[in-house]
């Protein structure tokens, strides 16, 4: 299967600070990311979508302006959460999709206190 | 808006039982995939179905693609503790980037 890579794999951070998540797929080329976030013992929640090179398209409900998504090249997208709150708190998970098949980051567990 | 309706929620069973998890909607998917993921870490793909009617092994576990592409279901044989998780199934449409629909997730507790 496809590499990718998320990091951090957890962080704890008090509220007001801002938080950056990277996923990167290490052996293709994603021309497509799809950012995922996922409370306890539920599913995945699609939180937005992003092209290489484009400004990111967000689901109902997600602020743009809170969770600021870059995908910059073809192997790295990041996730900014911007002045998180403890609502915030979830685990966070990229999918970079260059093939058919998807493959998911590590997820990274987002604390805020 | 395409929907996936994942059942059960949970399940709880003891070694050596069989179990189904089904997968419905009532959109047409060009593929679903099964996912597992295990506490604190990402959906791990375990397999993808393409072809209306299509039935794929995997050891103890045996997925089924309906006849339509709306449905499917994964069936483990003969549980074991290890096969404990959350089991994802996932659909994708026609639409551009291959964006997945989730289905809520079948959370399953093998017992020894």
């Amino acid at each position: 299967g496809a590499v990718v890579s998320q990091h951090p794999s957890w962080v704890i951070c008090k509220s007001g600070t801002s938080v950056k998540i990277e996923c990167r797929s290490l052996d293709f080329q994603a021309t497509t990311m799809f950012w995922y976030r996922q409370f306890p013992k539920q599913s995945l929640m699609l939180m937005a979508t992003s092209n290489e090179g484009s400004k990111a398209t967000y689901e109902q409900g997600v602020e743009k302006d809170k969770f600021l998504i870059n995908h910059a090249s073809l192997t790295l997208s990041t996730l900014t959460v911007t002045s998180a709150h403890p609502e915030d708190s979830s685990f966070y998970i990229c999918s970079p999709r260059g093939r058919a098949s998807a493959f998911f980051g590590q997820g990274t567990r987002l604390t805020v206190v | 808006t395409q929907l996936l309706e994942q059942s059960p929620q949970f399940l709880s069973i003891q070694e050596g039982e069989n179990l189904t998890v089904y997968c419905n909607s009532s959109s047409v998917f060009s593929s679903l995939q099964w996912y597992r993921q295990e506490p604190g870490e990402g959906p791990v793909l375990l397999v993808t179905v393409v072809t209306g009617g299509e039935v794929k092994k995997l050891k103890r576990l045996t997925f089924q693609f309906g006849d339509a592409r709306k449905d499917s279901s994964l069936h483990i044989t003969a549980a074991q503790p290890g096969d404990t998780g959350l089991y994802l199934c996932a659909g994708a449409g026609n639409n551009a980037g291959n964006m997945l629909t989730f289905g809520g997730g079948t959370r399953l507790m093998v017992k020894p």
